[in-house]
């Protein structure tokens, strides 16, 4: 079964903070995506990768950075967390310009 | 810039009470509409891709169908595990095919027994 493993599922941490979020696929994908996804907004792609140490930016990009030295493995960074960056964090992976296959999902609060 | 629009935002219907979604897009060319279903504090599950106006999927009590402009997923006689956030996303011709889709904001589906 094919899979998209975040590394926590919740997480409090305190505005100032560096903050890490994992993301491990294990499909062979060459492209992998962060979303953020608030009440009322929808999901927000936040970055996305398209090989191993390339990265675009996505719709809401500010306040974040991305590493992607594995082709499995796609991070989020928070480097300076804030309390408007409290949200539901979603990682994908797909083959291009096929499904997306998501994880459970980071519930983070920032306080 | 691309667009999805989802109708209603939320829906509440009794249970075998059939229904359609509603998904309104505004792409310069689709390469692919996507449904998915998400139930609460978990990611979502990929339900179907439409890339042609005209095309339909099935699966159980589901159908999405597609037209150049929208497309619909019909409930057939819910039942109560039919409840549940379903998202619509659209992936535009104009990206590279590695690109994230856009997508709506959801409708909240809820099946009463």
């Amino acid at each position: 079964d094919v899979k998209v493993t975040q590394s926590s599922r919740y997480l409090v941490k305190r505005t100032g903070e560096k903050v890490f979020l994992e993301c491990v696929q294990d499909m062979d994908h060459e492209n992998m995506f962060w979303y953020r996804q608030d009440p009322g907004l929808g999901l927000r792609l936040i970055y996305f990768s398209y090989d191993v140490k390339m990265k675009e930016k996505g719709d809401i990009p500010e306040g974040y950075s991305v590493s992607r030295e594995k082709k499995e493995r796609f991070s989020l960074i928070l480097e300076s967390a804030s309390t408007n960056q409290t949200s539901m964090y979603l990682c994908a992976s797909r083959r291009s310009n096929e499904k997306l296959f998501f994880g459970s999902g980071t519930q983070l609060s920032v306080l | 810039e691309d667009q999805v629009t989802q109708s209603p935002e939320a829906l509440r219907l009794q249970e075998g009470e059939s229904s359609s979604l509603n998904c309104s897009y505004t792409v310069s060319g689709l390469r692919g509409l996507f449904w998915y279903r998400q139930d609460p504090g978990k990611g979502p599950e990929f339900l179907f891709t439409l890339y042609s106006a005209g095309e339909e999927k099935e699966k159980e009590r589901l159908k999405a169908t597609l037209t150049k402009k929208e497309s619909f997923l019909h409930i057939t006689a819910p039942k109560p595990e039919d409840s549940a956030t379903y998202l619509c996303a659209v992936q535009a011709t104009s990206g590279g095919g590695a690109d994230g889709l856009t997508f709506g904001k959801g409708t909240h589906l809820i099946i009463q027994p």
